[in-house]
């Protein structure tokens, strides 16, 4: 399924690295989401953008910081990120808030 | 928040077996899907199924909305089925907030 594409698939980072997350959607939809999934953990919705806006913050770590520059495309950008934020992370996209929504592939993060 | 809970937590079957996996909810829902997460990661849907019935070749799911609770039935299930079911739901008054149970993890042995 290409519907939504997330680069890198893998990622490893020191402690003190400043990278960055993508997310497209070429489903043309309008809702946009960002989760965690931790080893042995349920997934985790961090973050939820809603035609650009967001409109939910999970109590998320300033440490990872989203951008929605349009409703196709999403980024989380990452720094001074500590090992316990291994995981991976997994973007969605919906045509709004209540309809099913479709993820892509993930990225692995490994932080060391 | 709404809690989602699945059962049973681990399933091994052999191959050609047919089952039943729960998944319960707390409150009354607008959107609940379930999911087939393989071994790389990838979440794929299965049904978007708030209430009602619906098949999809050898899976098929049933939503009582009344009674909070949705089932996914594997049938003649194969070794390509392995891995882990995940049912995610979310209320009327949570805009996109997608609250994922912990999974059934399946595996089929040949």
């Amino acid at each position: 399924e290409t519907g939504v594409t997330q680069t890198p698939r893998h990622l490893v980072m020191g402690m003190t690295n400043k990278k960055s997350l993508k997310c497209e959607q070429h489903l043309g939809h309008n809702a946009m989401y960002w989760y965690k999934q931790s080893a042995k953990k349920p997934l985790e919705l961090m973050f939820v953008y809603n035609f650009k806006e967001q409109t939910e913050n999970n109590s998320v770590p300033s440490r990872f910081s989203p951008e929605c520059p349009n409703s196709s495309h999403l980024f989380l950008h990452l720094h001074t990120l500590q090992p316990e934020d291994s995981a991976l992370y997994l973007c969605a996209s919906s045509p709004g808030g209540s309809e099913t929504q479709y993820f892509g592939p993930g990225t692995r993060l490994l932080v060391l | 928040g709404i809690q989602v809970e699945q059962s049973p937590p681990d399933l091994i079957l052999q191959e050609g077996a047919n089952s039943t996996l729960r998944c319960n909810f707390s409150d009354s829902v607008n959107n609940l899907q379930w999911f087939h997460q393989n071994p790389w990661g990838q979440l794929i849907n299965l049904f978007y199924i708030p209430s009602g019935t619906k098949q999809n070749g050898r899976l098929s799911a049933t939503t009582v909305a009344t009674e909070r609770y949705s089932l996914l039935y594997i049938s003649s299930s194969q070794t390509t089925d392995s891995g882990v079911y995940f049912c995610a739901s979310m209320t009327t008054d949570s805009w996109g907030k997608l609250q994922f149970g912990a999974g059934t993890q399946v595996v089929v042995t040949p």
